[in-house]
Order: structure tokens, then C-alpha cells, then sequence
């Protein structure tokens, strides 16, 4: 049974970096698409991008100057980096297995990390 | 980015009810839809991909139909572990979107 098990800081102020990891216990990274999602009250589900195994990667146009995500395949974990954060970026993020092919559905997920971003 | 609008916004149903939700996309997304379910603190799980498919694991109560812009997602006997809300998710287009969710309660 695949496992993602998140972790990153909580709390960040304006113009700081979001970084995130995600370790995939039960399944290799290759042959999947992991993606990143976030939640929150004011916009809801928001999908921000995916990357292979290979690093390959799709983002979300409204984030791609500001996202970068990477693969540490020695460590069968996924990264997310999110520069400049302000009040907006405050969310729960998640990591998601995704498919062989990009763009396709998430599962499963990681339990969530609640990030806010206050001065 | 496609539009995709859920409805209701909410339900309230007794146990044993078939329950209906649909999701409208605002451009044709042919059969490029998933529904999820996300129980209270808990991050969404994946119930049905590629418009009718039902996930591994998945209770048969649940399905889905559709294709093109209009999609109906149904709880053919609602059970009291089904409070949660529901989202449909495109993936035709980049950037998948979501709807804003069901929320479904047990009268």
C-alpha cells in the first residue's frame, strides 16, 4: 500500500520560500506522475504542478515563476519550492501520486500540511 | 482555465437516499473528469476517474456518467460514512481544475 508522508514549515512570512517534501513509501517513483495540490477556504482546490521520476514537469501557469519542484529518486521523495509567498499562498498543501501519463487523476494523497504565511 | 461548477453546493439526505450531484465544465472536456471524496480533515480520496470508472476499493454505490461538459456523480443508498464533501476534477486542459465541491450530510 503506497504511503506519501509530507513535511515542511508551517509558518512563513511575506516574500519568504515554501519548501516542501514528500516521501513515497511502498512504490518507486518511476513509471508515476507526482503531483502537488493545494486547499484553501478562498480558492478551493488548486492544482499547482507534477513531475516524474525523470523530471519531467507541468505547472500551473498562474504559479510558474514561482514554483520548482525536484525528485530525489535515492530517496524516493518529491520537493516543492515556492518563492515570494504572501497572505495567498496560505493553504493546506498536499503531494499525490498521479499516472504514467501527465494530467490525469490523484491517488492517493499525502495527509496535508498546513502552511500560513503571515507577518 | 476551464470552469468547472458543482451543484448543489450543498445536500442534506437520509440514510438510504440516492443522491445526485452534478458538475458542468465550460468547455468539452470528453471523458477527462474525476470525482473525489474529502472527508472532514482529511486530505480527498480518489472514488471515480475517467468519467464512470470506479477506483479499487470503492464502495459500488457509487458511480458516475457523462461526457462533454455536463456529469452526474450518484450515491445510489447514502450511508452515514458518506458525509463528506465531493469534488469533480478535470484533466482535459492545463491547468486541472476543480470544482468548489458537495457538501453531503446525513439527515
Amino acid at each position: 500500500q503506497v504511503q506519501l508522508q509530507q513535511w515542511g514549515a508551517g509558518l512563513l512570512r511575506p516574500s519568504e520560500t515554501l519548501s516542501l517534501t514528500c516521501a513515497v513509501d511502498g512504490d518507486s517513483l518511476s513509471g508515476y506522475y507526482w503531483s502537488w495540490i493545494r486547499q484553501s477556504p478562498g480558492k478551493g482546490l488548486e492544482w499547482i504542478g507534477e513531475i516524474n521520476h525523470t523530471g519531467s514537469t507541468k505547472y500551473n501557469p498562474s504559479l510558474k515563476s514561482r514554483v520548482a519542484t525536484s525528485v530525489d529518486t535515492s530517496k524516493n521523495q518529491i520537493s516543492l519550492k515556492l518563492t515570494s509567498v504572501t497572505a495567498a499562498d496560505t493553504a493546506i498543501y498536499y503531494c499525490a501520486r498521479g499516472e504514467i501519463t501527465i494530467l490525469s487523476w490523484c491517488d492517493p494523497w499525502g495527509q496535508g500540511t498546513l502552511v500560513t504565511v503571515s507577518s | 482555465d476551464i470552469q468547472m461548477t458543482q451543484s448543489p453546493s450543498s445536500l442534506s439526505a437520509p440514510v438510504g437516499d440516492r443522491v445526485t450531484i452534478t458538475c458542468q465544465a465550460s468547455q468539452d472536456i470528453s471523458k477527462y473528469l474525476n470525482w473525489y471524496q474529502q472527508k472532514p480533515g482529511k486530505a480527498p480520496q480518489l472514488l471515480i476517474y475517467d468519467t464512470s470508472r470506479l477506483q479499487r476499493g470503492v464502495p459500488s454505490r457509487f458511480s458516475g456518467s457523462g461526457s462533454g461538459t455536463d456529469f452526474t456523480f450518484t450515491i445510489s443508498s447514502l450511508q452515514p460514512e458518506d458525509l463528506a464533501t465531493y469534488y469533480c476534477q478535470q484533466y482535459d486542459n492545463l491547468p486541472p481544475t476543480f470544482g468548489g465541491g458537495t457538501k453531503v450530510e446525513i439527515k
